[in-house]
């Protein structure tokens, strides 16, 4: 069975520092996505990045990076230069391939990032 | 335009009523899915839906229907409900071509508060 842990539940960083977001998955296929989407206070969730299990570059984009290590089964999210706007709960999730799999996606318990002015 | 639409955005009901929920998707996508948010943010997958048929049905009490009339909605219909129900529910499509496991765009969810 497929699992996303996410040891951090809560962050609190000033702005403009840096924050970095844990995820450790489990899974028994060679074939997977992984996923971090974005919930803001306002409650919908925001789309942030997919990754298939056999691209493992690192992705940047603008102030947002991800590091992807199959090694340790992690896939890591950077917040650089945070800003109040970035204060929100972090989801990273796995989906399984295969049409077998349904698509779901399996949810970290989430990060809330908080950040002060 | 609204990708992934939810009606209500909150509903507030006494134990023991059936009520439902509905989503439309525009976007063209083959797949919707439900998905659960507790109180404590965890969130759960409950159906998916692919052209209209089952696909996952996660474990959940035979009180939760889904149905869809067509591919590009998928409503959920709740009978007898439990103060447990008390969720927000999200809905979800994606197009998933050949089990790619596409991006899942999410509806605003639906605030369920059962007294």
């Amino acid at each position: 069975a497929q699992k996303v842990t996410q040891a951090q539940t809560e962050i609190s960083v000033v702005e403009k520092e840096d924050v970095t977001l844990d995820c450790v998955y489990e899974t028994r296929d060679t074939t997977y996505y992984l996923f971090w989407y974005k919930q803001p206070p306002s409650g919908e969730l925001v789309f942030l990045i997919r990754r298939n299990s056999f691209d493992e570059q690192n992705e940047i984009s603008g102030r947002y990076s991800w590091n992807f290590q199959k090694s340790t089964s992690s896939f890591n999210f950077t917040i650089t230069a945070s800003q109040v706007v970035d204060s929100a709960v972090y989801f990273c999730a796995l989906s399984e391939a295969g049409e077998a799999a349904g698509n779901k996606l399996t949810f970290g318990g989430g990060t809330r990032v908080l950040v002060k002015p | 335009d609204t990708a992934v639409s939810q009606t209500p955005k909150y509903l507030v009901t006494q134990m023991g009523n059936d009520k439902s929920i509905k989503c439309e998707q525009n976007l063209g996508h083959d797949t919707m899915y439900w998905y659960k948010q507790d109180s404590k943010k965890f969130l759960k997958i409950m159906f998916s839906y692919n052209n209209k048929e089952l696909i996952i049905n996660e474990t959940v009490p035979n009180r939760f229907s889904p149905k869809s009339p067509d591919k590009a909605h998928l409503n959920l219909h709740i009978n007898s409900l439990e103060l447990g129900d008390s969720a927000v529910y999200f809905c979800a499509s994606s197009q998933d071509s050949a089990g790619l496991s596409d991006e899942q765009f999410f509806g605003p969810g639906t605030r369920l508060t059962v007294l």
